[in-house]
C-alpha cells in the first residue's frame, strides 16, 4: 500500500529539548516536504527536498532542520523547540514526473511547553 | 509566484443542499489544481485534481470542480450535501515547470446540519 508514515503521532515536549519527527515514504518519490498547519493559516511549507542530499527552505523554515540521506526518509529536526512551534505537522511526498498528486502522512501533533 | 485564495473560512449547509466551496488562484504558468479534504484527526486526502484536458473534473464522494482559466477559479461543488461531508477542505496549486511548490489556501470548514 502506498503510504507516507510519520512518527510520532503525538508529542509533548519542553522548551529547548531537541526532537526529531520521522517521515518515510514507500513510493520512490523524489519530492518530499514538511508543512505545519495552524488554525486560520492553512498549511505552510517548512522545508522541501527535490532528491537525496537536495533540500531547501520553504516559507517558514526558522527553527527547523531537515536532512535527506536516503530517498525514502525525510526527518524534521527541532534543535531547540519553542512554544511557537506548537502545531500540527505533515510530511508529504510526490513524484517529480507525471502525476503530481501529493501524498500526506497522518500528521504529528506537537506541543511545546 | 503562486497563491490560492479560498473565500469563506466556514461554510454551512443543510443536508441535501448544494455545496459550493470557492477557490481562486494566481499562477504565472499553467497551473495544476487540487482539492484535498481533511477529516478530524486525519491527514489530507485527495478529492480531485486538474492537470490538463477536460476542465470539469470529477472526484470522490460525488464532488466535482471546474477549471475556469478566464476567472482563475477552481470552485468545488457537490449537488447534495451529506452529514459525512463535514470536514475541512483545502485548495492547492502547483505547476509542471520543474520543481514547483504545492501552495495551499487557508482552508474552508464545511459544516452540515440535519
Amino acid at each position: 500500500e502506498a503510504q507516507v508514515t510519520q512518527n510520532p503521532r503525538y508529542l509533548i515536549t519542553v522548551t529547548g529539548k531537541k526532537l526529531t519527527v520521522t517521515c518515510s515514504q514507500n513510493m520512490n518519490h523524489e519530492y518530499m516536504s514538511w508543512y505545519r498547519q495552524d488554525p486560520g493559516l492553512g498549511l505552510r511549507q517548512i522545508y522541501y527536498s527535490m532528491n537525496v542530499e537536495v533540500t531547501d527552505k520553504g516559507d517558514v523554515p526558522e527553527g527547523y532542520k531537515v536532512s535527506r540521506k536516503e530517498k525514502r526518509n525525510f526527518p524534521l529536526i527541532l534543535e531547540s523547540p519553542s512554544p511557537n512551534q506548537t502545531s500540527l505537522y505533515f510530511c508529504a511526498s510526490r513524484s517529480s514526473t507525471g502525476n503530481t498528486e501529493a501524498f500526506f502522512g497522518q500528521g504529528t501533533r506537537l506541543t511545546v511547553v | 509566484a503562486q497563491s490560492v485564495t479560498q473565500l469563506g473560512s466556514h461554510v454551512s449547509v443543510s443536508e441535501g443542499a448544494l455545496v459550493l466551496l470557492r477557490c481562486n488562484y494566481s499562477s504565472s504558468v499553467p497551473p495544476y489544481l487540487f482539492w484535498y479534504v481533511q477529516y478530524p484527526n486525519q491527514g489530507l486526502q485527495l478529492l480531485l485534481k486538474y492537470t490538463t484536458g477536460a476542465t470539469l473534473v470529477k472526484g470522490i464522494n460525488g464532488f466535482e470542480a471546474e477549471f475556469k482559466k478566464s476567472e482563475t477559479s477552481f470552485h468545488l461543488t457537490k449537488p447534495s450535501a451529506h452529514m459525512s461531508d463535514a470536514a475541512e477542505y483545502f485548495c492547492a496549486v502547483t505547476s509542471n515547470s520543474g520543481y514547483s511548490t504545492l501552495t495551499f489556501g487557508k482552508g474552508t470548514m464545511l459544516l452540515v446540519s440535519p
